[in-house]
C-alpha cells in the first residue's frame, strides 16, 4: 500500500497571502488530521476529518481551515498568512473507526515558509 | 484536557550504551499512549503504543517503554543503542474510546548517539 503523500513538500509564501496543502491518506482510511510543527510550539492539533465532516478541532484561529472529499483526500488552507504560520504541516491519515487500535500514519509534511 | 511533558530535550549518548527518554503524562481520563520517532526531514513513525493489557511494550528493533499508571509515565528505554538511532523522539496520548483521533504531543527529546 502507498504511505500518506503530502503536496506540495516546500511552499514559499508571503505575509497576507493565503495557501492550501493537499493530503491524500493510505487507501481505505476514512480519517485525515493535521498537525503544526514549530520549533516554539512543537506538535500541535489542528483538526480532524472523518468521512468528510469536522470530528475534532484544535485551537487555532480561523485562518485555518479545512474539508475532506469523498475520497477520504483532505485539504487544509490558511487565509492572510502571518510570519508565524511557517511551520512543518503533518497530515495523519487512520482508519477512523474508533476501534482501540486506530493508528495514525504521518505523511513526510509540507514545510510552509512565510517571508 | 491531557499533558505530555518531555524534561529532556537531548541526550547525547555514546554507541552501545543505554538509553532512557523520560515521559510523564497528565489526564483526567484514561488514555492511551505513544512513542513516535521522527529523523531528519521526514515526518513521524511509530516506535510503540500502549493500549491495555501487559505494562511492558516492545518496539521491532529493541526499543521498550513501560506504563506506569500511578506514576504517570512511559519512559522509552534501549539497552544498547546504535548510531542510526539518532533521532527525535516524541512521546504522545490519546483519549481512550471513541471521539476520534488527537495526540497530544510532548516537546520532544532529540537523541545524539555518538561513537
Amino acid at each position: 500500500k502507498a504511505g500518506v503523500t503530502q503536496t506540495p513538500r516546500y511552499l514559499i509564501k508571503t505575509r497576507g497571502q493565503q495557501v492550501t496543502l493537499s493530503c491524500s491518506p493510505i487507501s481505505g482510511h476514512r480519517s485525515v488530521s493535521w498537525y503544526q510543527q514549530t520549533p516554539g510550539q512543537g506538535l500541535q492539533f489542528l483538526f480532524e476529518y472523518f468521512s468528510e465532516t469536522q470530528r475534532n478541532k484544535g485551537n487555532f484561529p480561523g485562518r485555518f481551515s479545512g474539508r475532506q472529499f469523498s475520497n477520504s483526500r483532505s485539504e487544509m488552507n490558511v487565509s492572510t498568512l502571518e510570519l508565524g504560520d511557517s511551520a512543518l504541516y503533518l497530515c495523519a491519515s487512520s482508519l477512523g473507526t474508533g476501534t482501540r487500535d486506530n493508528e495514525q500514519f504521518f505523511g513526510p509534511g509540507t514545510r510552509l515558509t512565510v517571508l | 484536557a491531557q499533558s505530555v511533558t518531555q524534561l529532556d530535550s537531548q541526550v547525547p549518548v555514546f554507541e552501545e550504551a543505554p538509553v532512557e527518554l523520560r515521559c510523564n503524562y497528565s489526564s483526567s481520563v484514561s488514555v492511551y499512549l505513544f512513542w513516535y520517532v521522527q529523523y531528519p526531514n521526514q515526518g513521524l513513525q511509530l516506535l510503540l503504543k500502549y493500549l491495555s493489557g501487559s505494562t511492558l511494550v516492545e518496539s521491532i528493533n529493541g526499543f521498550e517503554a513501560e506504563f506506569n499508571k500511578s506514576q504517570t509515565s512511559f519512559h522509552l528505554r534501549k539497552p544498547s543503542v546504535h548510531i542510526s538511532d539518532t533521532a527525535e523522539y516524541f512521546c504522545a496520548v490519546t483519549t481512550r474510546g471513541g471521539g476520534g483521533n488527537k495526540l497530544t504531543f510532548g516537546t520532544g527529546t532529540q537523541l545524539k548517539v555518538e561513537l
